[in-house]
């Protein structure tokens, strides 16, 4: 079946550091990927997404390509803030059929002054 | 536009009680879907709903289920509460149960079983 992993965390970064946060998933056909950031206390928000292979989303400076060749989503950016610290989750949506999303466990991200 | 709205914020429960969960959709949408998210871990797939009617389901009992209203709201029920039903219960909102339409999330009930 379909699933998503995720590198483990907690990721603790310097501000203005880089960061990458790995996603590979497993899925038949032509997934869909997202990446959803869930800050302290609140619901999920969706940050970024791809529908088709080699698409790159992108979104308040985070990015992440779709590798089909590579099955991955890495998240990327280049110069983190503090106020980015957040729990980053890894998504994908199988072709066809409703809309459920499968998700990865999820990666938290410190980052300090 | 107002976004998913779900309620209460938190809830405390006896074990073998049941709980009901509530959620408005976002403005517009008429599909909901339910999700439990365990601490520490990504949120898991329990229904979805799509005009009225359950359309999808992932691996949960049938202590776990659910309803959408005419306006598009919907309910989730769970019977029989165990201490692992504890969780953040997520509700989310979407323009169809199709494709890669976008799924809004609303802030989540969070249950605590004792």
């Amino acid at each position: 079946g379909n699933s998503v992993t995720q590198m483990e965390g907690p990721v603790t970064l310097s501000e203005e550091a880089f960061l990458t946060i790995n996603c590979t998933y497993t899925a038949t056909g032509y997934p869909s990927l997202f990446w959803y950031v869930q800050y302290p206390g609140e619901g999920l928000q969706l940050l970024l997404k791809a529908t088709k292979a080699d698409d790159k989303g992108s979104n308040k400076g985070f990015e992440a390509t779709y590798r089909k060749e590579t099955t991955s989503f890495h998240l990327e950016k280049g110069s983190v803030q503090v106020s980015d610290s957040a729990v980053y989750f890894c998504a994908l949506k199988g072709t066809g059929g409703y809309n459920k999303l499968i998700f990865g466990a999820g990666t938290r991200l410190a980052v300090h002054p | 536009e107002t976004g998913v709205t779900q309620s209460p914020t938190h809830l405390i429960k006896t074990r073998g009680q049941q709980v009901t969960l509530r959620c408005s959709s976002q403005s517009g949408h008429n599909t909901v879907s339910w999700y439990q998210q365990a601490l520490g871990q990504g949120p898991q797939f329990i229904f979805q709903y799509y005009r009225e009617e359950e359309n999808g389901r992932g691996n949960f009992p049938p202590r776990f289920s659910g309803l959408q209203f005419p306006n598009y709201s919907s309910e989730l029920n769970v019977n029989a509460l165990e201490l692992d039903d504890s969780a953040l219960y997520l509700c989310a909102s979407s323009g169809s149960s199709g494709g890669a339409y976008e799924q809004y999330f609303g802030p989540g009930t969070r249950l605590t079983v004792t």
